[in-house]
C-alpha cells in the first residue's frame, strides 16, 4: 500500500515552453503533499507544501508564478513549470502524506526534466 | 529549528560485512525519525521510522535503526550488507507535534557494497 506515482517520469521541451508534472497517490487519500527537487547526488530541496483545496505554500526563493502547484483532490497534485529554461532542468518529486496512521511521507518515481 | 546530520559522504563496505549509516539529528523534544533509500534515477523508498516506544527499530530489507536520545543519533545498520543495497540514503526528522508532515532531509549517504 501508499503508492506513488509520477508522470511522465522523463520529459523534454525546448525553452520556454510549459511542462506540467502529475503526482498521484493510488491507494490511499493524501491531505498534504510535497514538491521537492534534486540536483545530482544531492538531497532534496523541498519547493512547496500542497493541500487539497488549498494554496500551496511555497519555500523561500520558490517562484510561485514559475512552479505552479494545484491540488485538485486527494489523490492528485500537479506541477507546472511554467515559460521553461534549461536551469530549471532537474529531477523533481513529489510526496504524500495524511494517510491515517501513518506519520512517513511516500515519494512517487521522480520526473526528469531536461530544458533544451 | 530541527535539522538532520549525516557525517558520511560514503560508505564503503565489503559485501557480507556490518553496514552502518550515521545521522544525528538537533530537534526540540522527541522527534519523529526516518531513514529512505534512494536508487540512481528514482524516487526514495521508505525503509523504517522511529515513532515511539522500543528504541531499536526493525525496517525493510534486513535494515535497523536504534534511537538513541542521549546521543540524539539514529544510526542505520545492517548486519550483513549485499552490493545490493549500494544506494544513496537519507534521514530525515519530523518535530513531534508538527501536523504538516514536513520532514528536514539529512545530506544524504552513499553507500558502496563491493563485491
Amino acid at each position: 500500500g501508499a503508492v506513488v506515482s509520477q508522470h511522465p517520469s522523463r520529459v523534454i521541451c525546448k525553452s520556454g515552453t510549459s511542462v506540467k508534472i502529475e503526482c498521484r497517490s493510488l491507494d490511499f487519500q493524501a491531505t498534504t503533499m510535497f514538491w521537492y527537487r534534486q540536483f545530482p547526488k544531492q538531497s532534496l530541496m523541498l519547493m512547496a507544501t500542497s493541500n487539497e483545496g488549498s494554496k500551496a505554500t511555497y519555500e523561500q526563493g520558490v517562484e510561485k508564478d514559475k512552479f505552479l502547484i494545484n491540488h485538485a483532490s486527494l489523490t492528485l497534485s500537479t506541477l507546472t513549470v511554467t515559460s521553461a529554461h534549461p536551469e530549471d532542468s532537474s529531477f523533481y518529486i513529489c510526496s504524500a502524506a495524511g494517510t491515517s496512521g501513518r506519520a512517513e511521507q511516500f515519494f512517487g518515481p521522480g520526473t526528469r526534466l531536461t530544458v533544451l | 529549528a530541527q535539522s538532520v546530520a549525516q557525517p558520511e559522504d560514503q560508505v564503503n563496505v565489503a559485501e557480507g560485512n556490518p553496514l552502518t549509516v550515521k545521522c544525528t539529528y538537533s530537534v526540540s523534544g522527541n522527534p519523529y525519525l526516518f531513514w529512505y533509500v534512494q536508487y540512481p534515477n528514482r524516487g526514495l523508498q521508505f525503509l523504517l521510522k522511529y515513532i515511539t516506544g522500543d528504541n531499536l527499530v526493525k525496517g525493510s530489507y534486513g535494515f535497523e535503526a536504534e534511537f538513541n536520545k542521549s546521543q540524539t543519533s539514529f544510526h542505520l545498520k545492517k548486519p550483513s550488507a549485499l552490493v545490493s543495497d549500494s544506494a544513496l540514503y537519507f534521514c530525515a526528522v519530523r518535530p513531534p507535534h508538527n501536523n504538516d508532515y514536513k520532514l528536514s532531509f539529512g545530506a544524504g549517504t552513499t553507500v558502496t557494497v563491493r563485491a
